[in-house]
Formats: structure tokens, sequence, C-alpha cells
């Protein structure tokens, strides 16, 4: 099975808001309304931001939402701040298996 | 507070085998599924393999099958994976991860990774 398609990067300034896509197929996140997206910044542990498409873990800004149409999965961060720069990724199970994108790196100018 | 701490991570040779633990804390660990994710130097987040609560379901990523095996012991609230025929390509971090898994009412299956460690490094090269 193949990694879930992110988008290599983006970009945004503070307090613009961003949207990172994820994408699958019908047998993945077309077929399982289990996206789950994390935060990841080098030399920590990921942080989950987002699970079952679009709920929100207790503490995790409201300025992340999250949505899916489809194979597609969306991430938006709304109110880009400076520490929302990080490495982001989505997952999604297919079957008792589990598929990650490649990751976005998301950049504030 | 959930804490999960990874060790056993170090440089090997190919062929060679290697052991990685994990220490889990902060909730009652026999009610979890567990799941080992890696990432590569430079590269993406890698999900390897998952364990049910008794240790009667293990699922693996196509390229680790037969080399790896997860296994857990609950008396000593522990997640291990056990690492065989080590290739270059299984250089990574390694991270210990929690998952929320469960079936929603029409009996589809659900879950997503909740508490991950810090992780634990494994060199693979000659």
């Amino acid at each position: 099975q193949s990694a879930l398609t992110q988008p290599r990067s983006v970009s945004g300034s503070p307090g613009q808001s961003v949207t990172i896509s994820c994408t699958g197929t019908n047998s993945d996140v077309g077929d399982y309304d289990s996206v789950s997206w994390c935060q990841h910044h080098p030399g920590k542990a990921p942080k989950l931001m987002i699970y079952d498409v679009s709920k929100r873990p207790s503490g995790v800004p409201d300025r992340f939402s999250g949505s899916k149409s489809g194979n597609t999965a969306s991430l938006t961060i709304s109110g880009l701040q400076a520490e929302d720069e990080a490495d982001y990724y989505c997952w999604s199970y297919a079957g008792s298996l589990v598929l990650f994108g490649g990751g976005t790196k998301l950049t504030v100018l | 507070e959930v804490q999960l701490v990874e060790s056993g991570g170090g440089f090997i040779q190919p062929g060679g085998s290697l052991r990685l633990s994990c220490a889990a804390s902060g909730f009652t660990f026999s009610s979890y599924w567990m799941t080992w994710v890696r990432q590569p130097p430079g590269k993406g987040l890698e999900w390897v393999a998952n364990i049910k609560q008794d240790g009667s379901e293990k699922y693996y990523v196509d390229s680790v099958k037969g080399r790896v095996t997860i296994s857990r012991d609950n008396a000593k609230n522990s997640l291990y994976l056990q690492m065989n025929s080590l290739r270059a390509e299984d250089t990574a971090v390694y991270y210990c991860v929690r998952v929320m898994r469960y079936y929603d009412s029409s009996g589809q299956i659900k879950g997503y990774f909740d508490y991950w460690g810090q992780g634990t490094l494994v060199t693979v090269s000659s």
C-alpha cells in the first residue's frame, strides 16, 4: 500500500490561514472516518492535533480544524502563529494497517 | 501523566539484531493497543507494527514482515520490538505510541495515536 499524499511544504504569514491536504484512495481515507493529524517539531515527540477527521483532543486550540471530502482529508490552521511552524503528518487506517502521509513542512513567514 | 520511554537503540551492523523496549506509565497499559512508528533520517513517519491489548493480534508493515516481532508484557507495563536481519533502510528513530482503537456504531474500525514517546535511534551501518 502506498503512503498518503501530502504537499511537501506550505507557508503563510502570521494571522493567515493555511490548509494541508492528505489524499488517499477509496481503500483508506475514502473508506474510513479515521483520519488523524499530528504536529511534529524536530527532536520532539509528535503531538496529536486532530482525530476521527475533525475532532480535537483536549488542549488543542480551535484554530486547528479537520475535514474530509471523498479521498482527501484536510487540516486547516487559522490565525497562524510562529509556534505553528512544524511538520504535519496525516494518517489513516486501511483495514488493520495504518498509512501515513509523507509529511508537510509548514513555514510561518 | 502518560509517559512512554523507549530504550535499546544504538549502532548495529547489517544483518544484526536489536530489541527495543518501551516503558509505559501513567495509564492502564493492559487496556490499550500499542504501536511502533519510525522515522528514517530526513524522511517522514512510517507505521511499523500494532499489537492488541492481550497480544493476540499483531499487524506489520510489509517491509518488516518476517524480520520484526512486536510483543508486550502487561505485568511489566512494557512494549517491545525485536528486530532481526537488520538493513540500512531500518535506520530510523523508533517511537512507542499508545493507540486509541475502537469500532463505531456501524462496525467500522476507528483509531488514533494519542501519546508518543521521545523515540530511540537505531542506526544500521557497516
